[in-house]
């Protein structure tokens, strides 16, 4: 597996919750971190969350990373139309020794 | 603070090279590594390949080995991209990424370059 799986979209009014999976295997998320960005429209990703679970100063608690087995997943609560753009899961993966980049999630504010 | 700063949008015809600048500033350089990543339009993003500053070691996707070389200049601290043979679908942007973490790859980027844009096209 070279891909990280992520769904296509998701979608939800403002204040509601989205959570965004991704799915890997053994090799990659199940055996290291995962990290999050966020990719508004024309420019360049931004980390979100990294170690799993850990946000970067100046990332509001309204995002949330966790991980169970090969799956992880982001949460973002309290959807704020700022909050529409590309999401991105990305992991090491040990038996390819390359890092393994989620296909990419779109996020749209209802 | 951290900076990349990148150089700016390049078009090039197939077969032709093109090379890529990461001109950094705020951290120690030369005892970090630098990541490549690239972006087709409309597309997800695709890692190309990582190298130690520190003392220029590489690790390229499999896709890129045999197309691709890393190089980073320590006295500049500036890290460079070099992609040859380019063809259409190489059209993309192009990011560089600085990894960060416990691990001896990085396990997050923090920092990213605000990307140049690479037309291919004849």
């Amino acid at each position: 597996q070279s891909v990280l799986t992520q769904p296509p979209s998701v979608s939800a009014a403002p204040g509601q919750k989205v959570t965004i999976s991704c799915s890997g295997g053994s090799s990659n998320i199940g055996n290291n971190y995962v990290s999050w960005y966020q990719q508004l429209p024309g420019t360049a990703p931004e980390l979100l969350i990294y170690d799993t679970d850990q946000r970067p100063s100046g990332i509001p608690d309204r995002f949330s990373g966790s991980k169970s087995g090969t799956s992880a997943t982001l949460g973002i609560t309290g959807l704020q139309t700022g909050d529409e753009a590309d999401y991105y899961c990305v992991t090491w993966d040990l038996r390819l020794s390359a890092y393994l980049f989620g296909t990419g999630t779109k996020v749209t504010v209802l | 603070q951290v900076h990349l700063v990148q150089s700016g949008a390049e078009v090039k015809k197939p077969g032709a090279s093109v090379k890529v600048s990461c001109k950094t500033s705020g951290y120690t350089f030369g005892a970090s590594a630098m990541s490549w990543v690239r972006q087709a339009p409309g597309q997800g993003l695709e890692w190309m390949g990582w190298i130690s500053a520190y003392n220029g070691n590489t690790n390229y996707a499999q896709k890129f080995q045999g197309r691709v070389t890393m190089t980073t200049d320590t006295s500049t601290s500036t890290a460079y991209m070099e992609l040859r043979s380019l063809r259409s679908d190489d059209t993309a942007v192009y990011y560089c990424a600085r990894p960060q973490g416990s691990s001896w790859w990085g396990d997050y980027f923090d920092y990213w370059g605000q990307g140049t844009l690479v037309t291919v096209s004849s």
